[in-house]
């Protein structure tokens, strides 16, 4: 079983269309999550942390279930600009530092 | 602040030949990280720094792979003898220190064919 597991993909929606990405991870010591960006040919980027309470940052809302040890990433009113591929990141001490990272959600946005 | 910086950014050799990675943190972190992409495949470490001593090497695949970070400094990755599965992107990153350690900030990436 992969340490972080993601939808698939892709994800092809219309402009404007919301859109949820679900993660899970198999680590119940895992301490700290994360979103991050990765567009075509380029290094990933920090989108988002996530903390149990849930948090918003303008459009996208990322929630933790530690519980179920499930992660989501919510994208409301979707824009060209937000194609890229989406990667559910996890950290745990155990783990000396380094981020186990998923495969990746590929969302398209279309006009 | 000048980011994760990494050389050169695509490298096409052939396989038994020999390639180095070089990667320069950004200024002032302690750790740096290597990891890779082999296509079709999640992102996955390879080993951490801290300061010029190695943390955890644990992701190193085998021992064709040598890393060193002189000084402190920069790093660098060196494959040797280069094999067809080693083709893929390897990124670097760096944070400042311990108990920053999961705000990683990623280098562009150095894009490793072996043909």
């Amino acid at each position: 079983r992969k340490e972080v597991e993601q939808d698939p993909g892709p994800f092809n929606v219309p402009e404007g269309a919301t859109v949820a990405f679900n993660c899970t991870y198999s680590n119940s010591a895992s301490q700290s999550f994360f979103w991050y960006r990765q567009d075509c040919r380029k290094e990933p980027k920090l989108l988002m942390s996530v903390y149990s309470s849930g948090n918003e940052d303008g459009r996208f809302t990322a929630q933790l279930n530690r519980a179920s040890q499930y992660i989501s990433l919510l994208i409301r009113d979707s824009k060209l600009s937000d194609s890229a591929t989406y990667l559910c990141v996890v950290f745990y001490p155990g783990s000396q530092g380094n981020l186990i990272f998923g495969k990746g959600t590929k969302l398209s946005v279309k006009p | 602040e000048a980011g994760v910086t990494q050389f050169p950014s695509h490298s096409v050799i052939e396989k038994g030949q020999t390639v180095t990675l070089r990667c320069d943190p950004i200024s002032g972190h302690d750790n740096l990280y290597w990891y890779r992409r082999v296509m079709g495949k999640e992102i996955k470490f390879l080993l951490h720094f801290v300061k010029e001593s190695k943390q955890d090497e644990s992701g190193m695949p085998n021992n064709r792979f040598l890393a060193e970070r002189t000084g402190g400094t920069y790093s660098t990755l060196k494959v040797q003898p280069a094999e067809l599965e080693d083709s893929g992107v390897y990124f670097c990153a760096s944070s400042q220190n311990i108990w920053s350690s999961y705000e990683q900030y990623f280098g562009p990436g150095t894009r490793l064919t072996v043909t």
